[in-house]
């Protein structure tokens, strides 16, 4: 198994572009999530999946679009990139909500400028 | 936006050292209470989930416990090795928050010989 995966590592955008973020598990997990690690600040939710086809948000979702079309694929799109959203994203999935563990990609790197 | 507490915010301590920190949480809705290591570079591992008041949960020469009651859990590390340097995150899930997680900003620990 891969486990969880995501690409690209690093990415440089400048002001106002859109990229998409992408996120990938094996493991058959219902629950996908995205989160945005800061300085100074604990992993935050973007937004969430608890199954295909079924999102919704975390505490910080404005800026950023996800969709779940497969179990495996949960991609995180920033619709016009800001500076505030410079940050390292993980991608993380589980088999179920809080009672089990989760499984966190590698991150992506991100810099707006 | 609940608020997850971690103390210390770092520790430094020699190798053999035992050494502990502490997580935090509200204390109602609790519906389970996770423990991550985060080593420089890589992504969080989980180290336990625990869902009921008294767990104690043990890994090596890592344990936790929990009291839901009062809102704590502690996370002891027996003999501390370089290579147990990390940042060790709490997570916390709550019956009224579906499927979202609150995480801490961790605790730095950083063994030296």
């Amino acid at each position: 198994n891969a486990g969880v995966t995501q690409t690209p590592k690093f990415q440089v955008l400048k002001t106002g572009q859109s990229m998409t973020l992408q996120c990938a598990q094996d493991m058959n997990h219902e629950y996908m999530s995205w989160y945005r690690q800061d300085p100074g600040m604990g992993l935050r939710l973007i937004h969430y999946s608890v199954g295909a086809g079924i999102t919704d948000q975390g505490e910080v979702p404005n800026g950023y679009n996800v969709s779940r079309s497969t179990t495996e694929d949960f991609p995180l799109r920033l619709l016009s990139a800001a500076p505030s959203q410079t940050s390292v994203y993980f991608c993380a999935s589980s088999y179920d909500r809080e009672r089990y563990e989760q499984y966190f990609g590698p991150g992506t790197r991100l810099t707006v400028t | 936006i609940l608020n997850v507490e971690q103390s210390p915010q770092s520790l430094h301590v020699q190798e053999g050292d035992s050494t502990n920190f502490t997580c935090s949480f509200p204390s109602s809705n609790f519906y389970a209470l996770h423990w991550y290591r985060w080593e420089t570079a890589k992504s969080p591992e989980a180290l336990f989930v625990m869902t009921l008041n008294g767990d104690e949960k043990k890994k090596g020469q890592i344990s936790a416990t929990l009291n839901t009651k009062e809102g704590y859990s502690y996370l002891y590390i027996k003999g501390s090795q370089p290579e147990d340097s990390a940042t060790y995150l709490c997570a916390f899930g709550d019956t009224g928050t579906a499927s979202k997680l609150t995480f801490g900003t961790g605790t730095r620990l950083q063994v030296t010989l």
